[in-house]
């Protein structure tokens, strides 16, 4: 039972450059999450998704798009990156009628 | 949307000493509050969590207090042991779906 696997789990990008951070679970949870990690802010929520099928936009959701693939599956695409989303980036998923997140190992992401 | 803040941002103790980490939020309606756990290089793990209608809650060495009119919550750790250096997150939730996060405490324990 893997839990909730990200990759990949680094990344550097040239800035302008784009790409897409894959999360799957198989808990069979309803409700995913984007979080970013960056010194002395906590976790910032980027998008969620409460359901298959849905999308919402978090705190910090510029520069940034998901996909909910499907139940197991959600994805961050960064179309054209940018020095200030270099951080950890962590997906987290949550099961319906529970409160736990799951998070995942995390994904640090450098935009020289 | 709400915001929490959490104090302090470090935290030393002796071993054997208790720790606390106290939160404030923004919303009346949150009416949900997690304690997160994020040792070094780690993911983020629950370790405690209370509801508004609870104003205490207790877990062997943990326990969380909620203060709704005040708009406060509070981790207590006693008995401080190495392994509970790591970085410690509140947060504060309205429903289910999004949870808002505090900065973070650093809590080291000295041998």
């Amino acid at each position: 039972n893997a839990g909730v696997t990200q990759t990949p789990k680094f990344q550097v990008l040239k800035t302008g450059q784009s790409m897409t951070l894959q999360c799957a679970q198989d808990m069979n949870h309803n409700s995913m999450y984007w979080y970013r990690q960056d010194p002395g802010m906590g976790l910032r929520l980027i998008y969620y998704s409460a359901s298959e099928g849905t999308t919402d936009k978090g705190e910090v959701p510029n520069g940034y798009n998901v996909s909910r693939l499907n139940k197991r599956e959600f994805s961050l695409r960064l179309e054209s990156a940018a020095p200030s989303q270099t951080s950890v980036y962590f997906c987290a998923s949550r099961g319906a009628g529970a409160n736990v997140l799951t998070f995942g190992a995390g994904s640090r992401l450098t935009v020289l | 949307g709400e915001n929490v803040e959490q104090h302090p941002s470090t935290l030393s103790v002796q071993e054997g000493d208790s720790a606390v980490i106290k939160c404030t939020y923004s919303d009346s309606a949150s009416n949900y509050f997690p304690w997160y756990k994020q040792e070094l290089g780690k993911r983020p793990q629950l370790i405690i969590d209370i509801r508004s209608n609870v104003g205490e809650k207790k877990d062997q060495r943990i326990a969380v207090t909620l203060n709704k009119t005040a708009k406060h919550f509070s981790l207590h750790i006693t008995e401080t042991q190495p392994e509970d250096s790591a970085v410690y997150f509140c947060a504060a939730s309205i429903g289910d779906y999004k949870l808002s996060f505090g900065a973070g405490t650093t809590v080291t324990v000295r041998a």
